[in-house]
């Protein structure tokens, strides 16, 4: 049973313009929640997390939505650049009850020069 | 943030034999987590191993399939045993940072089972 969804396994977006990818989520009991980035033949890498207790999170040029109520997540990058082509994983935890993270399957990034 | 060094990064092997995949961390860390990715599939995690225990699996996997070894705080060894093709799949090793924000993962093995 998928618990972590990510429905768009690839995305498009020209440079300079917004990325957005989506992360849907079926565990009311998560309550954090993370972007890695993974390029190929490498591990996957922290981008950024937001806590339930929010409902945006900005670094940079990336920021993250949570939306509690419909168990959704949106990643944004503004604005995308050529680097930012990678494999985009969504991840959540329930930190209270084991320290186990829960990743979606991934969406691949291109950005387009 | 921790620096995980895994090994082999990628192995091709023949079905029936088994693959150990090393992992070292740079620092001590109570608990080290083994996933694997199948193509086209979320990390899946196989295992938590604690140092000084036995490793706790997840659903659908076994510890004859799967033996985990952790002798210290800084390593642990996945064993992929009596491969198949259907085991071809990127292993990852990770842990988790000291007050649980994140996890940091290793670079990963990509295995290929012929």
């Amino acid at each position: 049973d998928q618990q972590v969804k990510q429905n768009s396994p690839s995305l498009s977006v020209q440079e300079g313009r917004i990325s957005i990818l989506n992360c849907d989520y079926t565990n009311s009991m998560f309550d954090y929640f993370l972007w890695y980035k993974k390029y190929p033949a490498e591990g996957p890498t922290f981008l950024i997390s937001i806590s339930s207790i929010k409902d945006k999170n900005e670094d940079g040029r990336f920021t993250v939505f949570l939306n509690k109520s419909a168990k959704h997540l949106s990643l944004h990058i503004v604005p995308s650049q050529p680097g930012d082509s990678a494999v985009y994983f969504c991840a959540a935890s329930a930190r209270g009850t084991g320290n186990q993270f829960y990743f979606g399957t991934g969406t691949s990034l291109t950005v387009i020069p | 943030s921790a620096v995980i060094s895994q090994k082999p990064s990628r192995d091709i092997c023949q079905r029936g034999t088994s693959l150990t995949i090393q992992c070292q961390v740079d620092s001590q860390v109570t608990m080290m987590f083994w996933y694997r990715q199948q193509p086209g599939q979320s990390l899946t995690l196989i295992a938590t191993a604690n140092q000084g225990s036995e490793a706790t699996y997840e659903s659908g996997f076994v510890i004859d399939k799967f033996p985990i070894s952790r002798p210290n705080l800084t390593f642990s060894t996945l064993t992929v045993s009596n491969m198949s093709p259907e085991d071809s799949s990127i292993y990852l090793c990770s842990v988790v940072g000291d007050v649980y924000t994140e996890a940091f993962f290793g670079q990963g093995t990509r295995l290929t089972v012929v």
